[in-house]
């Protein structure tokens, strides 16, 4: 049964520019979750994906999107980076409704300069 | 507003003694209060959860307890390992909609040998 894979591990972008984190979910696993953790806090919920459609959305702006693909991997894209968006952003799948187990993937620590 | 709330940001504990990590939550509803161990460089781990039906949860050497009249949850490590030096969430799934985590900000655990 393979895990959770996010990439890249790190990035480092300018202000300004757009990001694509990409993650690939645990097999059988048709829900995905992202997940914006700021240094000493704990993990906020971005927006989660089931079935190819957004199903929820964190207090995020429109500059966060996602994507799911049909074998159910998924996209985070941020447009227009600002430096508080400097963060570990953390993917979780789960087996679709009423499966409270969530595996996360390592995440991709992105820094914008 | 669902608010999980870890108050003490850190614990350290001899190794073989008792980790007694505490969550208070503000809102009485929900499903499910999940605790997550996060290492360096790694996503976090699904480590046990209680549901709103009972008191007390336990596997192995954790157990998790539920004071619904206080609103506070516990996590109990015995005996603590020094591999239990980790940072721990506590997260409450929520009820209808998306099925999202709201995470506390964490508590650093170390176990001394």
């Amino acid at each position: 049964e393979t895990g959770v894979t996010q990439s890249p591990t790190h990035l480092i972008k300018t202000r300004g520019q757009q990001v694509t984190l990409r993650c690939s979910s645990q097999s059988g696993h048709n829900t995905v979750s992202w997940y914006q953790q700021a240094l000493g806090q704990g993990p906020q919920f971005i927006f989660q994906y089931y079935r190819e459609e957004e199903n929820g959305r964190g207090n995020f702006p429109p500059r966060f999107s996602g994507l799911q693909f049909p074998n159910y991997s998924s996209e985070l894209n941020v447009n227009a980076l600002e430096l508080d968006d400097s963060a570990l952003y953390l993917c979780a799948s789960s087996g679709g409704q009423g499966y409270y187990g969530y595996t996360f993937g390592s995440g991709t620590r992105l820094t914008v300069v | 507003d669902q608010q999980v709330k870890q108050n003490s940001p850190s614990l350290s504990v001899q190794e073989g003694r008792i980790s007694i990590l505490n969550c208070d939550y503000t809102n009485s509803m929900f499903d499910y209060f999940l605790w997550y161990k996060k290492y360096p460089a790694e996503g976090p781990t699904f480590l046990i959860s209680i549901s709103s039906i009972k008191d007390k949860n336990e596997d192995g050497r954790f157990t998790v307890f539920l004071n619904k009249s206080a609103k506070h949850l516990s996590l109990h490590i015995v005996p603590s390992q020094p591999g239990d030096s980790a940072v721990y969430f506590c997260a409450r799934k929520t009820q209808g909609g998306s099925e999202k985590l709201v995470f506390g900000k964490g508590m650093k655990l170390t176990v001394n040998p």
